[in-house]
């Protein structure tokens, strides 16, 4: 089982199209990452939330963390073709070497 | 701004090769990992370390060891490079928080 669902896995669309995508689990965590990857390059965070309930902006992206801790979403508002990419959420594993486990990420992808 | 470096962006070797994949950090940050990337399967942790000569297994170190005899490389040895082995390299570092800085990614072939 895995420990962070990411929905849907692939999402095509058009540019300034608005769209939401899912980080669930079943465990409770205190606190959660979300990295985009674009093509051919490593991940780097966008934002990490801590406090259930918490809503972050980082321009056109707005970020939630569940009221439980337990899950997570990202919104993109008016998405353009530089958003194109795999957005990853993450959390700390457990222990105190700061390991991530990682969902297998949604696909964005937005066409012109 | 944190860089983490690759030795190599693409890589084709021969199956039974001994490979070696470098990484370097230029933030004095303890730890580093090293993870592979498949269509499906996700980021997969395969060593990590935190601090100099020491490491610990992830979950598919199988096939892999590792070396970091300076604070600021890591890196990750295949053997005898195996088929099943191609993949996407990614190693990351960070100081002692979740915030992870990934490299660009070795993409390796093997043949």
């Amino acid at each position: 089982t895995q420990l962070l669902e990411q929905s849907p896995q692939f999402l095509s669309i058009q540019e300034g199209e608005n769209l939401t995508v899912y980080c669930n689990s079943s465990s409770v965590f205190s606190s959660l990452q979300w990295y985009r990857q674009e093509p051919g390059e490593g991940p780097v965070l966008l934002v990490t939330v801590v406090t259930g309930g918490e809503v972050k902006k980082l321009k056109r992206l707005t970020f939630q963390f569940g009221d439980a801790r337990k899950d997570s979403s990202l919104h993109i508002t008016a998405a353009q073709p530089g958003d194109t990419g795999l957005y990853l959420c993450a959390v700390n594993s457990g222990g105190s070497n700061y390991k991530l486990t990682f969902g297998k990420g949604t696909l964005l992808t937005v066409n012109p | 701004d944190v860089k983490v470096t690759q030795s190599s962006r693409y890589l084709v070797k021969r199956t039974g090769e001994k490979v070696f994949l470098e990484c370097v950090q230029d933030m004095d940050h303890e730890n580093m990992f090293w993870y592979r990337q498949d269509p499906g399967l996700g980021l997969r942790l395969i060593y990590f370390s935190y601090d100099v000569k020491m490491k610990e297994k992830g979950d598919i170190p199988e096939g892999y060891s590792v070396s970091r005899e300076k604070k600021e490389r890591f890196s990750l040895i295949l053997e005898s490079a195996s088929t099943n082995q191609t993949s996407m390299y990614l190693c990351a570092s960070s100081l002692l928080t979740d915030t992870q800085y990934f490299g660009p990614g070795t993409r390796l072939t093997v043949l």
